[in-house]
């Protein structure tokens, strides 16, 4: 089974809307995070934002927040007041285990975002 | 802000060379990794190391790969007799505490 699962290959979405970019996770571990990443055209790996799996509220970051719903698995990444420059890939990653562990990352498919003018 | 570094940015070989990717991660980080990207597809890992030994490697790992930080600030993955499908987007990434993995820029290997 998959660790984690994008199902939007492709989004778009108009400039300064909201948009909600899918992910859901497989683990049987009680400790985790999960994290997402974007990735522009560039190609680097941009970090945006972590969830714990203990922790009890939503993530934030500026204009990006992890809706996360621990029951149905699920983090998935929000951003609101969408800028051109969030055109990208955006993947979700999860990490088993405790927190300050070297253990490696799972990444899903990626979702390509495009934003609309 | 810190940063990781890789180099060089986009190496070229001919099938059957070695190459070896250069990675700088964050100096007072303690875990370091190797991810590659095919084009277009997702980033997998590769290998992780701490305290100058292999923590944890995946199935595309094998024999022809190894790591090494020979000098405790460079962390190089070597590929010994690169395949054309070898070709890919390397990613070094290091992680200190709490939990944040940093990627370095990648280096695009292209084995002809």
């Amino acid at each position: 089974a998959q660790k984690i699962t994008q199902t939007q290959p492709g989004m778009f979405v108009q400039e300064k809307e909201a948009v909600t970019l899918d992910c859901t996770y497989d683990t049987s571990d009680q400790s985790y995070g999960l994290f997402w990443y974007k990735q522009p055209s560039s190609g680097e790996m941009i970090f945006l934002i972590y969830q714990g799996s203990y922790d009890e509220q939503n993530a934030t970051e500026g204009r990006y927040s992890l809706n996360f719903q621990k029951a149905r698995k699920s983090a998935n990444l929000v951003i609101s007041a969408s800028q051109l420059g969030d055109s990208a890939m955006y993947f979700c990653a999860m990490r088993e285990g405790l927190v300050n562990t070297g253990n490696q990352f799972y990444f899903g498919t990626g979702t390509s975002l495009t934003v609309i003018p | 802000e810190p940063e990781v570094t890789q180099t060089p940015s986009h190496q070229v070989t001919q099938m059957g060379q070695e190459v070896i990717l250069r990675c700088v991660p964050i100096s007072n980080h303690l875990y370091f990794y190797w991810y590659r990207q095919i084009l277009g597809q997702k980033v997998e890992f590769l290998v992780s190391f701490y305290n100058n030994e292999i923590s944890e490697k995946s199935e595309i790992f094998d024999d022809q790969f190894s790591v090494e930080r020979p000098d405790g600030s460079n962390f190089t993955l070597k590929i010994r007799s690169t395949k054309l499908e070898d070709s890919a987007m390397y990613f070094c990434a290091s992680q200190g505490v709490p939990y944040e993995q940093y990627f370095g820029p990648g280096t695009r290997l292209t084995v002809t």
